[in-house]
């Protein structure tokens, strides 16, 4: 059964600095990788979609690894910005093209 | 924890006919959801947000009266595809807001139109 972990569960940085978010999947057999942000009272909007056979996914400052064989992906977020702060979900299309969701990480910028 | 059940997994229909997605809170109330959908090798889109006991909420060129939604009670929420065509072919997910704990999501339904 595929389970999607992502850590830290939350993440306090200083505007200005480079971070990176992590997810972590059991299961290798994936069809893709997409990582979305959640802002409180609103739907998700998607951020990047990394397919199976790709390694990295970039979209302004954000940039998406995938690695199968370890079941891993990072975001990476430059630059960090208060317009970034809002939890970040990862989920995994697994082999019976189901949506796994990991837990997300809740992000704060501190301006 | 909160968990939306959603079915079915997967529909294949004929063009033509209309199909009906189901979204059910288990455990909790959900005034607000959310469907999206995603085309192969596409990002998740919002269509819709619905709140519980009023009319849905359609983003921008998603036809309301293709895509119905009823959030009529606080433990389910359908979204039916009418007269489905093979274009509407994607697959779907309901998302509820669990307020200031935030979303808890649906695990999608791929609808295959022949």
């Amino acid at each position: 059964k595929q389970e999607v972990t992502q850590i830290p569960a939350a993440l306090s940085v200083p505007e200005g600095e480079n971070l990176v978010l992590n997810c972590s999947f059991t299961d290798s057999a994936i069809y893709n990788l997409q990582w979305f942000r959640q802002d409180p009272g609103k739907g998700l909007t998607s951020l990047l979609l990394i397919q199976s056979s790709q390694r990295e996914q970039t979209s302004g400052r954000l940039n998406a690894s995938l690695d199968k064989s370890s079941g891993r992906s990072t975001l990476y977020i430059a630059a960090s910005q208060p317009g970034d702060s809002a939890t970040y979900l990862c989920a995994v299309r697994d082999s019976n093209y189901q949506l796994i969701w990991g837990a997300g990480t809740k992000l704060i910028i501190k301006p | 924890g909160a968990v939306v059940s959603q079915h079915p997994s997967w529909v294949i229909c004929k063009s033509g006919t209309s199909v009906k997605i189901e979204c059910r809170s288990l455990d909790f109330q959900a005034t607000t959801m959310f469907w999206y959908r995603q085309f192969p090798k596409q990002s998740l889109m919002l269509m819709a947000t619905s709140n519980e006991g009023s009319k849905a909420t359609y983003e921008q060129g998603v036809e309301k009266d293709k895509f119905l939604i009823n959030h009529a009670s606080l433990t389910l929420s359908t979204l039916t595809v009418t007269s489905a065509h093979p274009e509407d072919s994607s697959f779907y997910i309901c998302s509820a807001s669990l307020g200031q704990d935030g979303y808890t999501f649906g695990s999608g339904t791929r609808l295959t139109v022949v």
